[in-house]
């Protein structure tokens, strides 16, 4: 069984702070997901890597995913209040991923006005 | 237009009951899917159905069974319900564009509280 290790598990900070999650796994994953989700609502995908060391860019948000394909980190710079959430890395496994995905549990992040 | 849909939101029962749980999606999907998350956040893949070919994590208990009247709808029902089975459930599709990634768009779930 592929796990993902989330890290830290909660995280609060205040506003214009960096920080940085981590997703850690012994197995390879064909390529990991970033999802973030709001309080009452179903998680929302913020991008994909596939290969190792990519390093992807969405704004103030810097995905990066390790060499050998088995770890990824998400780094935000000068959080804000609006990046409140809980992110979760999810891999693809050997299997691809028509038999779903394999999740890790979640960071919960909260940024203090 | 929604996505992906689920009815009901919440859904409140008792022990012993059976209940179901619907999902439509609209993106012209091949795949879709059940998750399951617990009370901690943690996201669990209960069943894949891709044409026809239902995956089961082997976890699940033969209680819940998937059901596809065709390819833009999943329903889940669950026999007997537990109290273990509270939790919040999520459907969720994707798309194979050659890549194997299967990016997941998910529905806004479904709480289920057993009493």
């Amino acid at each position: 069984t592929q796990l993902l290790e989330q890290s830290p598990q909660f995280l609060s900070i205040q506003e214009g702070e960096n920080l940085t999650v981590y997703c850690n796994s012994s197995s390879v994953f064909s390529s990991l997901q970033w999802y973030r989700q709001e309080p009452g609502e179903g998680p929302v995908l913020l991008v994909t890597v596939v290969t190792g060391g990519e390093v992807k860019k969405l704004k103030r948000l810097t995905f990066q995913f390790g060499d050998a394909r088995k770890d990824s980190s998400l780094h935000i710079t000068a959080a804000q209040t609006g990046d409140t959430g809980l992110y979760l890395c999810a891999g693809v496994g050997p299997g691809g991923g028509a038999d779903g995905l394999t999740f890790g549990k979640g960071t919960h992040l909260i940024i203090q006005p | 237009d929604t996505a992906v849909s689920q009815t009901p939101k919440y859904l409140v029962t008792q022990m012993g009951n059976d209940k179901s749980i619907k999902c439509e999606q609209n993106l012209g999907h091949d795949t879709m899917y059940w998750y399951k998350q617990d009370s901690k956040k943690f996201l669990k893949i209960m069943f894949s159905y891709n044409n026809k070919e239902l995956i089961i994590n082997e976890t699940v208990p033969n209680r819940f069974s998937p059901k596809s009247p065709d390819k833009a709808h999943l329903n889940l029902h669950i026999n007997s319900l537990e109290l273990g089975d509270s939790a919040v459930y999520f459907c969720a599709s994707s798309q194979d564009t050659g890549t194997g990634v299967y990016e997941q768009y998910f529905g806004p779930g479904t709480r289920l509280t057993v009493t």
